[in-house]
Order: C-alpha cells, then structure tokens, then sequence
C-alpha cells in the first residue's frame, strides 16, 4: 500500500523568501505524485502533477516539484513567496493502475508568511 | 468549466436527524471520490465510485453511512441518524484518466466542500 508523509507540520517563511515543502512517499514502483493547496475555507486546488518524464515539475502560481527517486521525495519549492501563497499544503500519491484512482494525501504542512 | 458541484454548502441540524449531501462531478470524469475533513483526523477517504460502481467503501465509518451514485452526473452521502462527532467538512472530488502531453495518468479536482455541524 502507498503512504506519503509531509514531515513538517507548520512552516513560517518571509514575505520574498524561497519555500521547499517536503514529501516522502512509499510505494513499490513509480507512483503519480501530486501537490495541493487549500486555502482556508476552500477545497483542495491541483497545483501541480507527476506523471513520468522529466523530473521537474512546472505547476500554477510559479510553483515546482522534482521527483527524486532515489529519495523517494517529490518536494515543493517556490523561488520567492508571496503573503497570498498562506495556505495548507497536501502531497498526494496514486498508483498507475486505471479504474483504481484512490489517492493517498499526507497529512499537510501549513505554511505562514511573515512580513 | 464548471467544477465539481457540492450542495449545500453549510449544513446545521440537530443529533439523530437524517444528512444528505449532494454532489455533480465535473462532466465526462468516471471516478468519484467522497472525502471527510476534521482537524482531528485530517482528511479521510470515505468512498470512491468508478463507472458508477463503489469500489471501495472500507473508509465509510460505520453503518449510519451510506453513498449511492445512480448516475454519472449525481451522488450523495447520507448520514442517518447523524451524530456530533460527524461534524466535519465533505468534499466530493472527480477525476478521469487521461492523456497529458503524451502521458498518462489522472488528477482528482474537488467541490467547495460541505461544512456539516450537528448539534
């Protein structure tokens, strides 16, 4: 069965600075990889997705992903933060295996911006 | 587009009485998914539906849940008799697999929610 885990639960970043959220997963080949936001109040928003290919990532409001097999990680990153990206943050993973699309969420890391 | 549709959003009733949420996945998306929120627990899978038929129900808590989906386009969660640890946030979510720049693969795309509050 897949697991993921977001090791941090709370992260507090400046206003401009760069982010890097953690994911771990396990799964016992190449899983789908997938990061949400939700903002309070609001359901979760697909912000980015890992099919296969290219390592890195591009997704919605300026942020990345790399998978990194040998690490089993699919870490977030965003080069410069913005007091609107406050939210919580899920990493999710799913098998490649169709009529089976059940994903399995970490348990989020929330994400403050200070001044 | 329109998204995945959840009705009602807020929903305020008292212990015992019967719950019924309501969701309209995003048109054409065969797979639909049933989640519980709580800052407790996190977020929970409840039930998915593939082609209309429940797949796996090994997340519905206990029997005073049920889910049907009679149709592509509808599905509901019911909650009877609802209880206040039943308090929570729902959200239904959709998905199909596709092709992606030649890939393929799936994404799920969820509702607004629905706030239940049992008193």
């Amino acid at each position: 069965a897949q697991s993921v885990t977001q090791p941090d639960i709370h992260i507090t970043v400046s206003e401009g600075a760069s982010l890097e959220l953690r994911c771990n997963y396990s799964y016992g080949a190449t899983p789908y990889l997938f990061w949400y936001v939700q903002s309070p109040g609001q359901g979760l928003q697909l912000l980015l997705k890992y099919f296969s290919g290219d390592t890195l990532v591009q997704g919605i409001k300026g942020f990345e992903a790399e998978f990194k097999r040998s690490q089993s990680s699919f870490n977030l990153r965003k080069p410069s933060v913005h007091w609107s990206d406050a939210a919580e943050y899920f990493c999710a993973v799913g098998a490649r295996r169709y009529g089976n699309e059940k994903l399995t969420f970490g348990t989020g890391t929330r994400l403050t911006i200070i001044p | 587009d329109a998204g995945v549709i959840q009705s009602p959003r807020h929903e305020v009733t008292e212990m015992g009485q019967e719950v019924t949420l309501r969701c309209k996945p995003i048109s054409g998306h065969n797979s639909l998914f049933w989640y519980r929120q709580t800052m407790m627990r996190g977020l929970e899978l409840l039930i998915y539906f593939n082609n209309n038929v429940p797949i796996d129900d090994s997340g519905m808590p206990e029997d005073r849940f049920s889910a049907k989906m009679p149709n592509a386009s509808f599905s509901t969660l019911k909650i009877q008799p609802s209880e206040p640890r039943d308090s929570a946030v729902y959200f239904c979510a959709s998905s199909l697999a596709h092709l992606d720049r030649g890939r393929s693969g799936y994404e799920q795309y969820f509702g607004p929610g629905t706030r239940l509050t049992v008193t």
